[in-house]
């Protein structure tokens, strides 16, 4: 079966200008988590989302990080006025989003390169 | 909080052979969930092996367990007969239960030689 994909792969932006990062999750998981992945900060958490609702968004670094899901399925994580420390891996996941054991699947990422 | 700390930056294997990843966790939760994500040059991160507080027994999968001590707070990975295509980083993660984020050690690398 398909599992989490995301687009685009790569995304080059200058700074100042504003980017759309797309996960599609795995059919039937009403869990979806977006995560950074940078040199210097490791892995970090961003944003939740249990269905179209954002439970948790503790992650988000300031208000320019803004993201939505839509028909319990596709999620958006927007970035205005990008900076340069805004270069990263975003990594979008996905889980059942409930039992016992609820274990995130994640997608091959989108590397985003700010200039 | 929770916090995870890996603190093998790198290790190296020759083939065929055992080797141990370290993993050490702090958390208030009484009821928690430990993962290990392999992941490889390519950059996903692929779901290796999961481990519950309140199992009494170390998970298993494949050449993959997990040497969980509770009372030590460590939950070491064990991956036994190395492969070439084991060379990767490796991140251990856990998470209260009841779905939420992960939070992830800063990873080990290893290196599989032949």
């Amino acid at each position: 079966g398909a599992g989490v994909s995301q687009s685009p792969s790569n995304k080059v932006t200058e700074k100042g200008k504003d980017v759309e990062l797309r996960c599609d999750p795995i059919s039937g998981h009403t869990a979806l988590y977006w995560y950074r992945q940078s040199l210097g900060q490791g892995l970090e958490f961003l944003i939740y989302f249990q269905g179209n609702s954002a439970p948790d968004k503790s992650g988000l670094p300031s208000d320019r990080f803004s993201a939505e899901r839509t028909g319990g399925s596709v999620s958006t994580l927007t970035i205005q006025r990008t900076q340069q420390e805004d270069s990263a891996v975003y990594l979008c996941a996905s889980s059942f989003g409930g039992g016992r054991v609820d274990t995130q699947y994640f997608g091959p990422g989108t590397r985003l390169t700010v200039l | 909080a929770q916090k995870i700390t890996q603190t093998q930056p790198g290790m190296f294997v020759q083939e065929k052979e055992a080797v141990t990843l370290d993993c050490t966790y702090d958390t208030s939760d009484p009821s928690y969930g430990l993962f290990w994500y392999k992941q490889p040059s390519s950059g996903e991160m692929i779901f290796l092996i999961y481990q519950g507080s309140y199992d009494q027994q170390n998970a298993t999968e494949g050449r993959y367990s997990l040497n969980f001590q509770k009372a030590r707070k460590s939950a070491n990975l064990v991956i036994s007969a190395s492969q070439l295509g084991d060379s990767a980083m490796y991140f251990c993660a856990m998470s209260p239960l009841g779905f939420q984020k992960l939070v992830f050690g800063t990873g080990t690398r290893l290196l599989v030689s032949p």
